[in-house]
């Protein structure tokens, strides 16, 4: 069974940064690109980042581009993102997901809270 | 970036036929996809390149659709679809979701 359990959300201060994990079982993590995903209270989806599955190559939109960072361990089998000069519109849910390249995600973990406030 | 547009709200009765559309702002070809989130829960991947079930879904969800016009259908709908439905694309630029479909079962 897949499974995805991020970790490391919570309260920060505007411009302060903050790291997420996410620890995937249940298949070869290797062989497959991830990404984050965040809802907005009461909102809709953003994509946030991809990484290939290697690593090698990562990917943004300009929202966070120069900001966040995604990266990946795969002898943990971990997923990281570190995010960094965070806004109060970061307040969100972070999902961590399996991708199928830069295409649809096919399984999501449970979700994280991040709310960034004074 | 495309700009993907839903429906904000249906309402349908057990046992009825329902289609969500999603209409994209330019071509995505057919990487379009649906998800659907039940309140409280985490997405679920229902249909991936617009017309492809995904593992595990009831053969009541269907998908179809090309270029710019894509629809999601339930048939029969039950009460167990009460949920949000996003469509995604990956054909343009960044990966971009529509901003949803609630259903709500009468």
């Amino acid at each position: 069974e897949v499974q995805l359990v991020e970790t490391g959300g919570g309260l920060v201060q505007p411009g302060r940064s903050l790291k997420l994990s996410c620890v995937a079982s249940g298949f070869t993590f290797n062989n497959y690109w991830m990404s984050w995903t965040r809802q907005a209270p009461g909102k809709g989806l953003e994509w946030v980042a991809s990484i290939t599955n290697s690593g090698g190559s990562t990917y943004y939109p300009d929202s966070v581009k120069g900001r966040f960072t995604i990266s990946r361990d795969n002898a943990q089998n971990t997923l990281y993102l570190q995010m960094n000069s965070l806004r109060s519109e970061d307040t969100a849910t972070y999902y961590c997901t399996r991708a199928h390249t830069r295409s649809y995600f096919d399984y999501w973990g449970q979700g994280v809270m991040v709310t960034v406030s004074s | 970036d495309t700009v993907l547009t839903q429906s904000p709200a249906l309402a349908v009765s057990p046992g009825e036929r329902v289609t969500i559309s999603c209409k994209a702002s330019e071509s995505v070809s057919t990487r379009m996809h649906w998800y659907q989130q039940k309140p409280g829960q985490q997405p679920k991947l229902l249909i991936y390149k617009a017309s492809n079930l995904a593992s595990g879904v009831p053969a009541r969800f269907s998908g179809s659709g090309s270029g710019t016009d894509f629809t999601l259908t339930i048939d029969p709908v039950e009460a167990d679809d009460t949920a949000t439905y996003f469509c995604q694309q990956s054909w343009n630029g960044p990966l971009t979701f529509g901003s949803g479909t609630k259903l709500e079962i009468k």
